[in-house]
């Protein structure tokens, strides 16, 4: 059964830093893997989706990596704003009849200015 | 494109009474979900619709019931609501088909409340 963990579960950063936040997942067998944002009270944002194919994905000052065989993905944000506050959640799915998205619980991420 | 919506956007039920839950989307999708957002649990699939006339079961079905009404629109159905479905209810659509991504895109969310 695929699980997804996400490492930390809260994090605080200082405005202008860079950071990155870690997702592991155990079966490698992934279609794709996505990375959200959801701010307090809302609903979800799609920020990059990486194909099983691809090793990484940019987006501004996001970057998503992917390495399959480990099982793992980070997201870096460069040069860290208040307004990036907000919980991070990736996700992978295995496509197929289902395409069901198994999803970590979350980084809640405060930067502060 | 207004993208996924969802209506209501707040619900107060008590025990045992049904209500219905709306979404719909304009990107043209095939494939239709409806997740469940709990603390502690992160969001779990309840059912989807893979394309029109088609739905199954996801891995928290019991208690609910959905209809694919069209290619638009996919409605979650509470017959007898109860204090464990007390949840934020979120509904996604995505493409489907050979070469796509499969990019799952998400509606604001009904915050569902059963006393």
């Amino acid at each position: 059964k695929q699980e997804v963990t996400q490492i930390p579960a809260a994090l605080s950063v200082p405005e202008g830093e860079n950071l990155v936040l870690n997702c592991s997942f155990t079966d490698s067998a992934i279609y794709n893997l996505q990375w959200f944002r959801q701010d307090p009270g809302k609903g979800l944002t799609s920020l990059l989706l990486i194909q099983s194919s691809q090793r990484e994905q940019t987006s501004g000052r996001l970057n998503a990596s992917l390495d399959k065989s480990s099982g793992r993905s980070t997201l870096y944000i460069a040069a860290s704003q208040p307004g990036d506050s907000a919980t991070y959640l990736c996700a992978v799915t295995n496509g197929g009849a289902t395409n069901k998205l198994i999803f970590g619980t979350g980084t809640l991420l405060a930067v502060q200015p | 494109n207004a993208g996924v919506t969802q209506t209501p956007k707040f619900q107060v039920l008590k025990t045992g009474q049904s209500m219905t839950l709306q979404c719909a989307q304009d990107m043209n999708h095939n494939s239709m979900y409806w997740y469940r957002q709990d603390p502690g649990m992160g969001l779990r699939l309840i059912y989807y619709s893979a394309s029109e006339g088609t739905t199954d079961k996801g891995e928290v079905p019991n208690g609910y019931n959905v209809s694919r009404l069209n290619k638009r629109e996919f409605s979650l159905r509470l017959e007898s609501a109860a204090p464990s479905q007390t949840s934020v209810y979120f509904c996604a659509s995505s493409p489907r088909g050979a070469g796509v991504s499969y990019e799952q895109y998400f509606g604001p969310g009904t915050r569902l409340t059963v006393t």
